[in-house]
Order: structure tokens, then C-alpha cells, then sequence
């Protein structure tokens, strides 16, 4: 069974702190995804990575760095937090290239005071 | 902006009735996907139909592929209780890793 997990599922932060945000897939997949929702706007991409140490920028990459020292693990960091950057935050992976399913983490909420 | 958009935003049915949702993309696409989302969670794949095939089924669902009008459309037939949730479409375009998603349609389904 897929499993992706996410460090937290509620994190709260003052503005100005440095956030780091965990994602571990064990189905040793090539392709892993950050993603942010909030209402009436649905899931926009953040970063994604293709293969250990690669990133590329997805639609809103403004404020977010990203990390992938291991297959299995992809970091998300605000260098920075603001109030707008509080949302929910959706990792995913996927077996490489580009026609498979994604597997979602739980989610982690993150709010910024 | 290459976010798909889905249609109605929100639907409320009678458990046993049918449910359609649609899905509108802007260009060429390697594959499509549905996925759904219960309250607060994280997202799971419901089926997977790609740019070459016409209609899809798996159990309840039944998914179609319009690439002319670049549409898709998710019927779950004789809906229940459980299916209340949030569905998402998801488009994989040509030559790109990228999966976009769409805004989503909010299901009611009443007992």
C-alpha cells in the first residue's frame, strides 16, 4: 500500500520564520510534487522534482525553496513566512514521466500569524 | 492561466441519483485524471483516461474524453452518501511533467 506522509497535519508560525514542511514516499517513486490549496483556487503547483537533486518551478514558486537529497524524501521551505502563505499544503508522488497517478500526503495546514 | 475549470462548482442530489461534473482544459493533453477529495484531506486518483481513448469505466464511474472540445465529464452512477466530496480534475499536458489541476466540483449527496 502507497504511503505518503507529511511531518505535520497542523503547524502554526509567526511571520518571518524559516518553515520547513517533510514529505516521505516509500514507493520509491521518481516524480514528487508540492502543492498549495485554498478555496475557490484548487490545487497550484509549487515545485516538483523529477529525480534526486532536480527541481523545477511549477505555477507559484514566489517564496519557496525545495530539497531532494533522497529519492524518498522532498523538503519544502519558506525562506520567509508571510500571512499569505497560510494554506494547506499537499505533497504527491508518481512513478517517472508523465502518465501516472498521483499519491497525495494527508496534508498539512499551515497558518502564519 | 493553465488551470482547468470544472462545472458546476457545486452540485447537491438525492442518494441513488446520478452525478455529472465536467471539466474544461486549454490545450493538448497527454492524459486526464480524476481524482477525489474528502473534507480536509489529501486527494486519491479515481481513474486515469488518456488522450487517445474516447471513455473510460471503473465500477461507478464512467468518464469521457472530448479532446475536439477539450472537455471531460465524470458521471457516478447511483450515487451514495459516501460519495460526498470534492472532485478534481487533473490534465497532464503534452510534453510536460506538469499535472493541473482543475478548481473542483463540491458533491452533496443526501441520505
Amino acid at each position: 500500500d502507497v504511503k505518503v506522509t507529511q511531518s505535520s497535519r497542523y503547524l502554526v508560525k509567526r511571520t518571518g520564520e524559516k518553515v520547513f514542511l517533510e514529505c516521505v514516499q516509500d514507493m520509491d517513486h521518481e516524480n514528487m510534487f508540492w502543492y498549495r490549496q485554498d478555496p475557490g483556487l484548487g490545487l497550484r503547483l509549487i515545485y516538483f522534482s523529477y529525480d534526486v537533486k532536480m527541481k523545477e518551478k511549477g505555477d507559484i514558486p514566489e517564496g519557496y525553496s525545495v530539497s531532494r537529497e533522497k529519492k524518498e524524501r522532498f523538503s519544502l521551505i519558506l525562506e520567509s513566512a508571510s500571512t499569505n502563505q497560510t494554506s494547506m499544503y499537499l505533497c504527491a508522488s508518481s512513478f517517472g514521466g508523465s502518465q501516472n497517478e498521483q499519491y497525495f500526503g494527508p496534508g498539512t495546514r499551515l497558518t502564519v500569524t | 492561466s493553465q488551470q482547468g475549470e470544472e462545472d458546476p462548482q457545486a452540485l447537491s442530489i438525492q442518494e441513488g441519483e446520478n452525478a455529472t461534473m465536467n471539466c474544461s482544459y486549454k490545450t493538448s493533453i497527454n492524459n486526464l485524471q480524476w481524482y477525489r477529495q474528502n473534507s480536509g484531506r489529501g486527494l486519491v486518483h479515481l481513474i486515469l483516461i488518456r488522450s487517445n481513448e474516447r471513455e473510460k469505466h471503473s465500477g461507478r464511474l464512467r468518464v469521457t474524453l472530448d479532446t475536439s472540445k477539450k472537455s471531460s465529464s465524470l458521471l457516478i452512477t447511483a450515487s451514495r452518501a459516501a460519495d460526498t466530496a470534492s472532485y478534481f480534475c487533473a490534465t497532464v499536458y503534452t510534453g510536460t511533467y506538469k499535472y493541473i489541476f482543475g478548481t473542483g466540483t463540491r458533491l452533496k449527496v443526501l441520505a
